[in-house]
């Protein structure tokens, strides 16, 4: 079946601007997760729901960074008035509940 | 907050040497998971370990989790190139978060 597939695939944003990333999780899947990778380093959560419920946001790196899943499928991380720090990789992944956690290819988002 | 450390932080093999990736966690593990990253590519999944002492093996690759489950190993035989990339350990501090704390990888390349 379809993975999980993340849109745009790449990004380039002035600095200031605001984002939003998207993430379709494989379907049926409860869990679904967020993370920043830097260059070099390995991926680093940002924040992960059950269906529609945000269970965990402690990994958002400032306010500047918002996350939603309102009907517990599709997913959007928002990063407003971008910073050049914020360029990275951002990762999405799904899971059954308690499950596998299968990535999706990733946003690259690069903030001039 | 948890820390997971990977040494080393980069390996290069001849081809058909053995490799061998630690993993170090600061707190203890409810179980550790690997993931596979080729270069530019996703994380993908390889195994999950569970128990104290466990040790699972997939043809040519063996993972053991400590016994105090705060590390890990990822032992390859005979390295080929299709073994390149870098390998992350994950993991979960409790059974009731599913976030994956990921170890800082370790990067393999392959001289043919």
């Amino acid at each position: 079946g379809a993975g999980v597939s993340q849109s745009p695939r790449y990004k380039v944003a002035k600095r200031g601007q605001d984002v939003a990333l998207r993430c379709d999780p494989i379907s049926g899947h409860v869990s679904l997760f967020w993370y920043q990778q830097a260059l070099g380093q390995g991926p680093e959560f940002l924040t992960y729901f059950q269906n529609e419920a945000q269970l965990d946001k402690s990994g958002l790196p400032s306010d500047r960074f918002f996350a939603e899943r309102p009907e517990g499928s599709v997913s959007t991380l928002k990063i407003q008035r971008t910073q050049q720090e914020d360029s990275a990789v951002y990762l999405c992944a799904s899971s059954p509940l308690r499950g596998t956690q299968y990535f999706g290819p990733g946003t690259r988002l690069t903030v001039l | 907050g948890q820390q997971v450390m990977q040494i080393p932080q980069y390996q290069h093999v001849q081809e058909g040497e053995d490799f061998t990736t630690y993993c170090n966690s600061s707190t203890t593990l409810s179980n550790i998971q690997w993931y596979k990253q080729r270069p530019g590519g996703h994380p993908v999944f390889l195994i999950q370990l569970v128990k104290s002492g466990e040790v699972k093996k997939q043809k040519r690759l063996t993972f053991q989790f400590g016994e105090a489950k705060k590390n890990s190993s990822l032992h390859i035989t005979a390295t080929q190139t299709t073994d390149v990339g870098t390998y992350f350990c994950a993991g979960r501090s409790n059974f009731g978060n599913e976030k994956l704390t990921f170890g800082t990888g370790t990067r393999l390349t392959i001289i043919p």
